[in-house]
């Protein structure tokens, strides 16, 4: 079946350590998506990604990378330099986000501090 | 600035006993609204999308129905396994790019 698969489901960073967290799709959708997910309050985008090697900056990007090298790949690196990493980190995709259709979402990474 | 408000925060509703969930969006220019269900620890799971005022769709007890200022979500005789947080988000027509998340209704049934 076709779908999201985002790893690990946990990830603990210790002060100062990078760490990455993968989304894999096997859906040939076009566009990808990172958000963040805290309590009481609704998704939040951190970056986003419409066709390979180019991505744009969400409304949270800062303390974050991504690379969107291959088709089905996008990753999201956590930096040293986001200072309030711990939240639910949600990626989704679709084909054509310009014709409406619906996002898909993976089942997550819940990413603590050490 | 383009809002998605959603309520109740949070419902509780014995099994069997209908209600509704409250989406109010305020944008400039509707290309889409979706609902989404969120089990814990689980990323949202698509239910509907809704593009125009007037349209509505059904899926087992659920239904969904559009405004211009608001969604519905109506739950007939919910049972147990219908408890989860609802998601509603909007995508404006001038910026397709980014979804405009609620901040969720937490739906708990009992039986």
């Amino acid at each position: 079946d076709g779908g999201i698969t985002q790893s690990p489901k946990y990830l603990f960073r210790k002060e100062g350590q990078n760490v990455t967290l993968s989304c894999e799709q096997n859906l040939n959708h076009d566009a990808m998506y990172w958000y963040r997910q805290d309590p009481g309050q609704g998704l939040r985008l951190i970056y986003y990604s419409q066709i390979v090697n180019d991505f744009q900056k969400g409304d949270i990007a800062e303390g974050y990378s991504v690379s969107r090298e291959k088709k089905e790949s996008f990753p999201l690196t956590v930096t040293s330099a986001q200072k309030n990493p711990t939240a639910f980190y949600l990626c989704a995709s679709n084909r054509d986000s310009s014709l409406g259709q619906p996002q898909h979402f993976g089942d997550g990474t819940r990413l603590s501090i050490l | 600035e383009d809002q998605v408000t959603q309520s109740p925060e949070a419902l509780r509703l014995q099994e069997g006993e209908s209600s509704s969930l409250n989406c109010s969006y305020t944008v400039s220019g509707l290309r889409g609204l979706f609902w989404y269900r969120q089990d814990p620890g689980k990323g949202p799971e698509f239910l509907f999308t809704l593009y125009s005022a007037g349209e509505e769709k059904e899926k087992e007890r659920l239904k969904a129905t559009l405004t211009k200022k608001e969604s519905f979500l109506h739950i007939t005789a919910p049972k147990p396994e219908d408890s989860a947080t609802y998601l509603c988000a909007v995508l404006p027509l001038y910026n397709t790019d980014k979804l405009i998340f609620g901040t969720g209704t937490r739906l708990q049934v009992f039986p």
